[in-house]
């Protein structure tokens, strides 16, 4: 059974730190994706990123990058210089290759303080 | 062009009345979801649909709960007969081809008293 675990309920920080998200995984396919989302306050579900288990290159976009290690089956997501519009929850998700459902881990409540 | 559609955004019944939740997917996209959410679960997958057929309906609470999908462009959760404990936001999603990304529609709110 597939499982993804955020062990961060929530996160405050200052605006323009660093934060990082951590997520770690558990799936026996060695075909699967990864995914990440964010929940605003006004509670619509963004998709931020998806990423396939054979690609473990580092992810830029713009203030946010994704690190992912097979090794430690973990899929972080940085924040750099965050934002006071970055608070929002953030879910980690993970898909089987066999499949299309997703597990959505338990979300990281991220909250930027001007 | 248009996201996923779902109505009504907040519905508030009383328990032990039907309630229909709609969504339509984006257009060209074969997979439809549905999803539950609340403080207590999380985010958890009810059911979905490929190509208009009921692909896994596991996470389906029980026999209140059901779901169509007549045509590609229209599904409906359906609850009868409604309780208290199914108050959450019911968030409708569809994407493109197996394993991709999942496109969200803005949630139904549903309380029920």
């Amino acid at each position: 059974a597939q499982k993804v675990t955020q062990a961060q309920t929530e996160i405050s920080v200052v605006e323009k730190e660093d934060v990082t998200l951590d997520c770690v995984y558990e799936t026996r396919d060695t075909t699967y994706y990864l995914f990440w989302y964010k929940q605003p306050p006004s509670g619509e579900l963004v998709f931020l990123i998806r990423r396939n288990s054979f690609d473990e290159q580092n992810e830029i976009s713009g203030r946010y990058s994704w690190n992912f290690q097979k090794s430690t089956s973990s899929f972080n997501f940085t924040i750099t210089a965050s934002q006071v519009v970055d608070s929002a929850v953030y879910f980690c998700a993970l898909s089987e290759g066999s499949g299309s459902r997703l597990t959505f881990g338990e979300g990281t409540q991220l909250t930027v303080n001007p | 062009d248009a996201g996923v559609i779902q109505s009504p955004r907040h519905e508030v019944t009383e328990m032990g009345q039907e309630v229909t939740l709609r969504c339509k997917p984006i257009s060209g996209h074969d997979y439809l979801f549905w999803y539950r959410q609340t403080m207590m679960r999380g985010l958890e997958l009810l059911i979905y649909f490929n190509n208009n057929v009921p692909i896994d309906d596991s996470g389906m609470p029980e026999d209140r709960f059901s779901a169509k999908m007549p045509n590609a462009s229209f599904s409906t959760l359906k609850i009868q007969p409604s309780e208290p404990r199914d108050s959450a936001v019911y968030f409708c999603a569809s994407s493109f081809l197996r394993a991709t990304e999942q496109f969200f529609g803005p949630g139904t709110r549903l309380t029920v008293l």
